[in-house]
């Protein structure tokens, strides 16, 4: 069974806190992405990683980073929350066309940002 | 970029009628996929499509992938009240790294 896993289901942070998201999956997928999530705004795509050390920016970076250092890891940095960072935010990884192309979501972590 | 047009928005239906929902393109894709998302989780992936015409169930729910390549069918037949949430389309094309998602069809169904 595939796997991907987010470190929290729930976080609450303040404004100007430094936030990391991380996420880890089982299945060697060389994909990996950071979504965020917001009613009537579906799902946006803020980073994607293709490789380890490897980034693109995705629809809307601006205020995050990301960090791949292991294949099996993609963290997400808010280097300074605010308030509209809010939101419902998914990692996903996705096999290679070879293992099937099939894209897999975590669990999700609800960020709130007071 | 592409788009996808995923309908309907929303459903309401009784216990034990079937569903039948939609994403048509602008451009072809080479994969779809559907999710499905309960309240508070992550999507979880229900079926994937890898040619055009194929047809491909998993329960009681068929997926097709359109001739076209741009669009994508989901039913759900006999629903049942575990069927409720919210049901994505994604397509994919092969080399990209990106997938595109549609909107979301929010299902309802009355005991």
């Amino acid at each position: 069974d595939v796997k991907v896993t987010q470190s929290s289901r729930y976080l609450v942070k303040r404004t100007g806190e430094k936030v990391f998201l991380e996420c880890v999956q089982d299945m060697d997928h060389e994909n990996m992405f950071w979504y965020r999530q917001d009613p009537g705004l579906g799902l946006r795509l803020i980073y994607f990683s293709y490789d380890v050390k490897m980034k693109e920016k995705g629809d809307i970076p601006e205020g995050y980073s990301v960090s791949r250092e292991k294949k099996e890891r993609f963290s997400l940095i808010l280097e300074s929350a605010s308030t509209n960072q809010t939101s419902m935010y998914l990692c996903a990884s996705r096999a290679t066309v070879v293992q099937g192309n099939e894209q897999y979501f975590g669990p999700g972590t609800r960020l709130t940002v007071t | 970029g592409q788009q996808l047009n995923q309908s309907p928005q929303s459903m309401f239906i009784q216990e034990g009628e079937d569903v039948s929902m939609n994403c048509t393109s602008s451009s072809i894709f080479n994969t779809w996929l559907w999710y499905k998302q309960d309240p508070g989780e992550g999507p979880v992936l229900l079926i994937a499509l890898y040619k055009a015409g194929e047809l491909t169930s998993n329960g009681r729910l068929t997926a097709q992938f359109g001739i076209t390549r741009k669009d994508s069918f989901l039913n759900i037949s006999a629903s049942i009240p575990s069927d409720v949430g919210i049901y994505f389309c994604a397509g994919q094309l092969t080399n990209a790294g990106k997938s595109t998602f549609g909107d979301g069809t929010t299902l309802t169904v009355k005991p």
